[in-house]
């Protein structure tokens, strides 16, 4: 089945700033790769996702690159603010549905 | 706009005792799945369901049934509760080419 890896498993920015997680997968067969934010005592809710004939999507301060030739996938947030802290976690499936997870990123922004 | 609702939020169970977890949709999503989120583990798949009639296994299945009687409710049974099922419950569904909604989770707890 996919393996995914995510990291880093920790990340603490100063307000403004941007932050960078990356994740790497196995299955090559997979197109699909959503990015979950999940805050404190809620379940995770999808912020943006990319497919595998996409390089790069954007989405205000947020934005998802996938290299498929590598098999990893990044998400980038730009100048950092105390609501993006929460757990993030990458995700990648073959078929838009049974979706193997990392082990997701706790993001601390910092005032 | 429900989305997915589970219940209990919180439970207690002895060692032994059995449990069900209960999910609905009101999205007529045909997709719905069961993971367990334990700490920087991610979540980790248990069960799933493509329609009404139709289950199957994910990664970690041991220890947990499910049915899918009809489209809207996907509950978990848990029969004999033990230490290690101590976890935060999520259910999720999907509909076709459609990103995964999550409940807000159970937290079950088994001493």
């Amino acid at each position: 089945g996919e393996n995914v890896e995510q990291h880093p498993s920790t990340l603490s920015v100063q307000e403004g700033d941007s932050a960078v997680i990356k994740c790497t997968y196995s299955d090559s067969a997979s197109n699909y790769f959503p990015w979950y934010k999940q805050e404190l005592g809620k379940g995770p809710q999808l912020i943006i996702d990319i497919r595998s004939n996409v390089g790069e999507k954007k989405d205000q301060r947020i934005a998802v690159t996938l290299n498929k030739t590598a098999k990893h996938f990044s998400l980038h947030i730009t100048e950092t603010q105390p609501e993006d802290s929460a757990v993030y976690f990458c995700a990648a499936s073959r078929n838009d549905y049974k979706l193997s997870f990392g082990a997701g990123t706790t993001v601390t922004v910092r005032a | 706009n429900a989305g997915v609702t589970q219940t209990p939020k919180f439970r207690i169970l002895k060692i032994g005792q059995s449990m069900t977890l209960q999910c609905a949709q009101d999205m007529n999503h045909n997709y719905m799945y069961w993971y367990r989120q334990d700490p920087g583990m991610g979540l980790k798949l248990i069960y799933y369901s493509v329609g009404a009639g139709i289950t199957d296994k994910g990664e970690v299945p041991n220890g947990y049934n499910v049915s899918r009687s009809t489209t809207e409710d996907f509950p978990l049974r848990l029969e004999l509760a033990a230490p290690s099922q101590t976890s935060v419950y999520f259910c999720a569904s999907t509909g076709e080419g459609t990103e995964a909604f999550f409940g807000q989770g159970t937290r079950l707890t088994v001493v």
